[in-house]
């Protein structure tokens, strides 16, 4: 049984470039989170998904982050214009009752 | 709001020995309590969760937690560490009602042959 799948692994861009980073959950999974993972912040949820509808974003930074999920398999991180301080681990996790939660391996994101 | 504290960045133990890590929450009612293990570059790991009844709970790999509300925590056990143990631990909280994990800074376990 597949876990969550992200993608890219690494995302090196520079300073003003548009990222986006992928999100796969396990099928069956009706809940969906993106969280950050800094040196300086820990891990901290910036939004989660419950059938496809955005159900809690104020963890999103700032209106440069935008994250999609159009349908049950697939979810997006968009991070436009993208800054230094966005480099991290981004992690997408999903979930059946939105508790238990299973993490994918992360993408990690440099921006220079 | 709810919180969670680790007050151990860094853990020592030597293989073989027993292993006990820290984990105390803040929280109104009953929270629901997990342990998350991450290895280096990789995504995190459930260990072991509480949601209600028996308040000593297993997990995978051998590790287990107890849960005291009267002291609110939530601390991870294992009697004899391997050497692959070695990795970041979190303890995280969630409530009724909204699902996010609230997570604590982790304490990261050092194995020594």
């Amino acid at each position: 049984d597949a876990g969550v799948i992200q993608s890219p692994r690494h995302e090196v861009t520079e300073m003003g470039q548009e990222v986006t980073l992928r999100c796969k959950p396990i099928s069956g999974h009706d809940y969906l989170f993106w969280y950050r993972q800094t040196m300086m912040r820990g891990l901290e949820l910036l939004i989660y998904f419950n059938n496809n509808v955005p159900i809690d974003d104020s963890g999103m930074p700032e209106d440069r982050f935008s994250a999609k999920m159009p349908n049950a398999s697939f979810s997006t991180l968009k991070i436009q214009p993208s800054e230094p301080r966005d480099s991290a681990v981004y992690f997408c996790a999903s979930s059946v009752t939105g508790y238990e939660q299973y993490f994918g391996p992360g993408t990690r994101l440099t921006v220079t | 709001a709810q919180s969670v504290t680790q007050p151990d960045i860094h853990i020592t133990v030597s293989e073989g020995a027993s292993l006990e890590l820290r984990c105390n929450y803040s929280y109104g009612a009953t929270p629901y309590l997990f342990w998350y293990v991450q290895s280096p570059g990789q995504g995190l790991q459930l260990l072991l969760k509480y949601f209600s009844g028996d308040t000593l709970v297993q997990g995978i790999k051998g590790f287990e937690a107890e849960f005291k509300r009267s002291q609110s925590s939530f601390n991870l056990r294992k009697p004899s560490v391997h050497w692959s143990d070695a990795a970041e631990y979190f303890c995280a909280v969630g409530s009724t009602g909204r699902r996010a994990l609230t997570f604590g800074s982790g304490t990261r376990l050092q194995v020594q042959p």
